[in-house]
Order: C-alpha cells, then sequence, then structure tokens
C-alpha cells in the first residue's frame, strides 16, 4: 500500500507566479489535511477536506490560497501570486475516518513539497 | 495559549533510555495523546498514541499519569538514528482547527555516539 505521495517535491517560483503542489492520500483514505512548516518552525493547520468538501479552512490565509479535494484525482493546494514569505514546505496528511467516528485517527504524511519563491 | 508544552531540545548516548516529557494541562475528555518523528527534509511519522496509562509498541513506550496533564514518551536504548524533532499533539483534529492541529516545534533529540 503506498503511503502519501506529494509532487512536486521541490518547485521554484518567482514572485507573482502560481504554486500548484498535489496530494495523493493513502488508499482508502478520504480525508487530507494540508500544513506548512517554516525553517526551524512546526508544522502549522492550514486546511481540512473530505472528498468535495472543505471541512475546516480557518488555518489558511484568507487571500490567495485555496484548496480542493475533487471526486477523482488528488487534492490541490494552490497559491496564487505567491511572495517570499510563502517558501517553505508544504506537508500533506490522510487518514482513513473523520475524527471522532471511534477514536482518536493517526494521520499519516507525504515527503513535502518544498516551495522557494525568487 | 500553548496547548502543549515540551523542551526544545535534549541530548543523550546511544544505548541510553531517552524521556520525553510533555506538559498539556488543558486536555480534553475526548482527547488523544500522540507522537510524532520528524527527520529533517521528511513529512512526520507517527510513533505513538494513547489515552491513559501506558502504551508500548515495537519503537516506544507512553506513559500518562491519571490527571492526565502531561505525558512522557520513551525511547528505550537510542541509536544515532534516533536523532529527530519529536512533536506532542493533544486531541489531532478535534474540531478545533489551526488550534488543536498546530505542532509547535517539538523537542530536537540529539543522540551522540
Amino acid at each position: 500500500n503506498a503511503g502519501v505521495m506529494q509532487n512536486p517535491r521541490h518547485l521554484v517560483r518567482r514572485r507573482g507566479q502560481e504554486a500548484r503542489l498535489r496530494c495523493s492520500p493513502m488508499k482508502g483514505h478520504s480525508h487530507v489535511y494540508w500544513y506548512r512548516q517554516l525553517p526551524e518552525e512546526g508544522l502549522k493547520f492550514m486546511v481540512y477536506l473530505q472528498k468535495e468538501n472543505i471541512i475546516d479552512e480557518s488555518g489558511m490565509p484568507k487571500e490567495r490560497f485555496s484548496a480542493e479535494f475533487p471526486k477523482e484525482g488528488p487534492s490541490i493546494l494552490r497559491i496564487q501570486q505567491v511572495v517570499r514569505g510563502d517558501s517553505a514546505a508544504y506537508f500533506c496528511a490522510s487518514s482513513p475516518r473523520a475524527p471522532g467516528t471511534g477514536g482518536q485517527e493517526t494521520q499519516y504524511f507525504g515527503p513535502g513539497t518544498r516551495l522557494l519563491v525568487l | 495559549l500553548a496547548k502543549t508544552t515540551q523542551p526544545i531540545s535534549m541530548d543523550s548516548y546511544e544505548g541510553q533510555e531517552v524521556n520525553i516529557t510533555c506538559s498539556h494541562n488543558n486536555i480534553a475528555t475526548n482527547d488523544y495523546i500522540t507522537w510524532y518523528q520528524q527527520f529533517p527534509s521528511q513529512g512526520p511519522r507517527f510513533i505513538i498514541q494513547g489515552y491513559k496509562t501506558k502504551v508500548t509498541n515495537e519503537v516506544a513506550s507512553l506513559f500518562i499519569p491519571a490527571d492526565r496533564k502531561s505525558s512522557t514518551l520513551s525511547l528505550p536504548r537510542v541509536s544515532l538514528s534516533d536523532t529527530a524533532v519529536y512533536y506532542c499533539l493533544v486531541g489531532m483534529y478535534s474540531g478545533g482547527g489551526a488550534d488543536g492541529l498546530t505542532f509547535g516545534k517539538g523537542t530536537h533529540l540529539i543522540i551522540q555516539p
């Protein structure tokens, strides 16, 4: 069973361009979480999605950032008009069940996408 | 207000047992305690999860006192490859969104020969 896959692993963008990050959850997992990690910092929650629904985007910046998890295909984190402060590692995690449905759910993390904005 | 508090860094030597304690004074009744390990340039990896008393798996043990306001991750006989950042999380996603899922800075564990 393949783990969580993210691509690209590294992404370089110039200021003002768009960055599109992809996450394929583990097989059978329909719950996806996105996190951002700045150098020397811990991971910060951005958004929680289920198939075709955004459940919680309270950690997502209000502008330029959006996320989706379509019925078919990977989850996408999109950053429009990137700025240097967007440079970070972006991690995706997946879980098989919704939180609170019979216990705490372990999240399985992907290897991350390292975004560098020049 | 931080949901968990853990030491910023710890040092130990190969073959020793390492205990990392996490404080979570505001833990809710339904919250579980989860520990993750992260190596540089990799995503966090699940280590262990517990609710109360003691949990043990092939990698570590987790000790949780009766009041559940703290927990201790115990790594037996560490090796150089255990050098990593260890995160303590309480509640995972319990509807708290950003507050419930911020990992914090974790504990940088450095193992020396």
